[in-house]
């Protein structure tokens, strides 16, 4: 069974200081990696997409692909308390849905 | 919510009784996924479809069904609901079945079924 393991937090962060989200998963067949923004009542928004290894830079927020260690980071910099949030990490195999962890729950203390 | 709408948004059901869940799409994508959210469970697939009229079972597909009779319309069906399907249920969109298969979430349904 197909499993994406991360911290459930809380993650405590000062305004203006990265926050870094980590997320390993079990399935080496993984092809695609995402990360999600899901305020608390809304709907998961998708932040950040990763394919190959290395890193990848989207403004304030950067994604690593590790997958020989078969884990994927997301750092955010200059954190805001908009940032407060839970973080899902999620994987893809095939076209048959996203296998997601349980979120990592993320306060920016202003 | 790219183009998303699910209805209703909230709805409370009593056990036994049947309930179907709606998901809209204007962007004409092919794929079109359901899954609940439960605490301390995450975001778990329950259907998908691939077209028109091709549907597959996700993870926690025991007890409900789905169909697509038409490109921009998912319906999710709990034949008899029971209390362990309460939840909040997200419609997700996808253009592509290749690697780079982002999906897009709608805004959700929350049902309570007493």
């Amino acid at each position: 069974q197909k499993e994406v393991e991360q911290n459930s937090g809380p993650l405590s962060v000062p305004e203006g200081a990265i926050a870094s989200l980590n997320c390993t998963y079990s399935d080496r067949g993984s092809q695609s990696f995402f990360w999600y923004r899901q305020y608390s009542g809304k709907s998961p928004e998708l932040i950040m997409s990763i394919y190959s290894n290395g890193d990848k830079e989207d403004g304030r927020f950067t994604a690593e692909l590790n997958k020989a260690s078969q884990y994927v980071s997301l750092l955010i910099r200059d954190s805001q308390p908009s940032d407060s949030a839970t973080y899902l990490c999620a994987v893809l195999e095939r076209a048959d849905g996203l296998t997601f962890g349980k979120g990592t729950h993320l306060i920016i203390q202003p | 919510d790219a183009g998303i709408t699910q209805s209703p948004r909230h709805k409370v059901t009593e056990t036994g009784t049947p309930v179907t869940l709606r998901c809209h799409q204007t962007e004409n994508h092919r794929y079109m996924y359901w899954y609940r959210q439960d605490p301390g469970h995450g975001l778990r697939l329950i259907h998908y479809s691939y077209g028109v009229k091709d549907t597959d079972k996700g993870e926690v597909s025991d007890g409900y069904s789905v169909s697509r009779s038409k490109t921009e319309d998912f319906l999710l069906t709990l034949e008899s609901a029971t209390s362990s399907q309460t939840s909040v249920y997200f419609c997700a969109i996808s253009e592509s079945d290749t690697s780079y298969n982002e999906q897009f979430f709608g805004p959700g349904t929350r049902l309570t079924v007493l």
